[in-house]
């Protein structure tokens, strides 16, 4: 299995572009959560799904702030338009059961900056 | 709101001495307890985990133990290796739901 593949590994973007994330997951994995690490905060939950479905979505910080998953192995985080202060190392994780009691599969992360 | 602290943002060891490493909490809703690993470049990946009913869990040079009067937990690496050094982030899970703290880059020197 090549676990969770996340991409691009690198964005480097203008201040108001859009952004987009993806996330592919481990095959058999029912619960998707995006974080985002900071030197100030550590790793925050953004949202997370449960079989498809955005269960929790109190961490993500605006409305800039999207996220889809299409189907039960792939999602995208969008960033529109985007800011500096948005930059960040961004993961996404998977798990196989709703409680994480196996603990989260991290994806090696997207290192976003914004100029 | 941080529910999970981890005070100190870095600890040096020299090789072979033990690392200890800590967390505080707030929740008391908190039913388990895991340690990640992180290397540059790299996502964080699961090294031990305690439930809130244990005090301690061991696996082989890794061992965790809980407080929960305190409201603290603490991995401990004996004997420190080079390859541990790495940032470790200490977690909480509420339901679904982990919560981390801001990590310690542990650095062993030889």
């Amino acid at each position: 299995d090549a676990g969770v593949i996340q991409s691009p590994r690198h964005e480097v973007t203008e201040m108001g572009q859009e952004v987009t994330l993806r996330c592919k997951l481990i095959s058999g994995h029912n619960s998707l959560f995006w974080y985002r690490q900071t030197m100030m905060r550590g790793l925050e939950l953004l949202i997370y799904f449960n079989n498809n479905v955005p269960i929790d979505d109190s961490g993500m910080p605006e409305d800039r702030f999207s996220a889809k998953m299409p189907n039960a192995s792939f999602s995208t985080l969008k960033i529109q338009p985007s800011e500096p202060r948005d930059s960040a190392v961004y993961f996404c994780a998977s798990s196989s059961s709703h409680r994480g009691l196996d603990g989260y599969t991290f994806g090696s992360g997207t290192r976003l900056t914004v100029v | 709101d941080q529910q999970v602290k981890q005070n100190s943002p870095s600890l040096s060891v020299q090789e072979g001495r033990i690392s200890i490493l800590n967390c505080d909490y707030t929740n008391s809703m908190f039913d388990y307890f895991l340690w990640y690993k992180k290397y540059p470049a790299e996502g964080p990946t699961f090294l031990i985990s305690i439930s809130s009913i244990k005090d301690k869990n061991e696996d082989g040079r890794f061992t965790v133990f809980l407080n929960k009067s305190a409201k603290h937990l603490s991995l401990h690496i004996v004997p420190s290796q080079p390859g541990d050094s790495a940032v470790y982030f200490c977690a909480a899970r509420y339901d679904y739901k982990l919560s981390f703290g801001a990590g310690t880059t542990v650095t062993v020197r030889a």
